[in-house]
């Protein structure tokens, strides 16, 4: 059980172009998913943290228009990444909590590269 | 939440008890100790937390010192599959009121599992 997926696991991309990455939770329902970026090399940092039905709350230094994060069900929050640029580039994670505790679940990431 | 402090770097021979320590020494009485890793370029997988007492579930054991001001995980039987970065997370629970569903990641501890 608790089984989160991304989709797609690898997306390479021109720069300048709009790049939107999936989460989905298989067996459980979400209340609230997090967007995590991954630096090679670095540990995790939080992006944002999205709440299904409401606007997503971004860690400082993260630009929500830049970032863009929808949460329109218990099972599903994407991510897109508007006017991707090279530095953009980086292995995006999302976890999602099961509603009533506090343990989160990761996906398999996404690694995204913008040429 | 409290500030963790884990080793960089460990080796373990496979077959053996791999024990990873964490030092969290301010950590405050109803804080969680929660442990993650991560291998290479995948998400991070829960492993097991604790409040108080020892835990154990299938993939590990958590020993947490009397003051709880540290602990250690233990892989019982090391396997070339649990060479990965394993984080040790302190938190508060949300069910405090004061807590954050946020995980904050560290730099975690790099286990090479040896043949």
């Amino acid at each position: 059980g608790a089984v989160v997926s991304q989709h797609p696991s690898r997306v390479i991309c021109k720069s300048g172009t709009s790049v939107k990455i999936e989460c989905r939770s298989l067996d459980f329902q979400a209340t609230t998913m997090f967007w995590y970026r991954q630096f090679p090399k670095q540990s995790l940092m939080l992006m944002a943290t999205s709440n299904e039905g409401s606007k997503a709350t971004y860690e400082q230094g993260v630009e929500k228009d830049k970032f863009l994060i929808n949460h329109a069900s218990l099972t599903l929050s994407t991510l897109t990444v508007t006017s991707a640029h090279p530095e953009d580039s980086s292995f995006y994670i999302c976890s999602a909590r099961i509603s009533g505790t506090d343990t989160q679940y990761f996906g398999p990431g996404t690694r995204l590269t913008v040429l | 939440d409290a500030k963790t402090t884990q080793p960089t770097s460990m080796d373990c021979a496979e077959g053996r008890a791999a024990n990873l320590p964490c030092n969290h020494s301010t950590i405050s009485g109803n804080e969680y100790v929660y442990w993650y890793r991560q291998i290479h370029s995948q998400g991070p997988q829960y492993i097991i937390h604790g409040l108080k007492n020892n835990e154990t579930n299938e993939m590990a054991s958590l020993i947490i010192t009397e003051d709880r001001k540290s602990s250690t995980l233990i892989l019982p039987h090391a396997t070339l599959r649990d060479t990965a970065v394993y984080y040790c997370i302190v938190r508060l629970p949300t069910y405090s009121g004061a807590g954050s569903y946020q995980l904050t990641f560290g730099k975690g501890t790099k286990l090479s599992v040896i043949p």
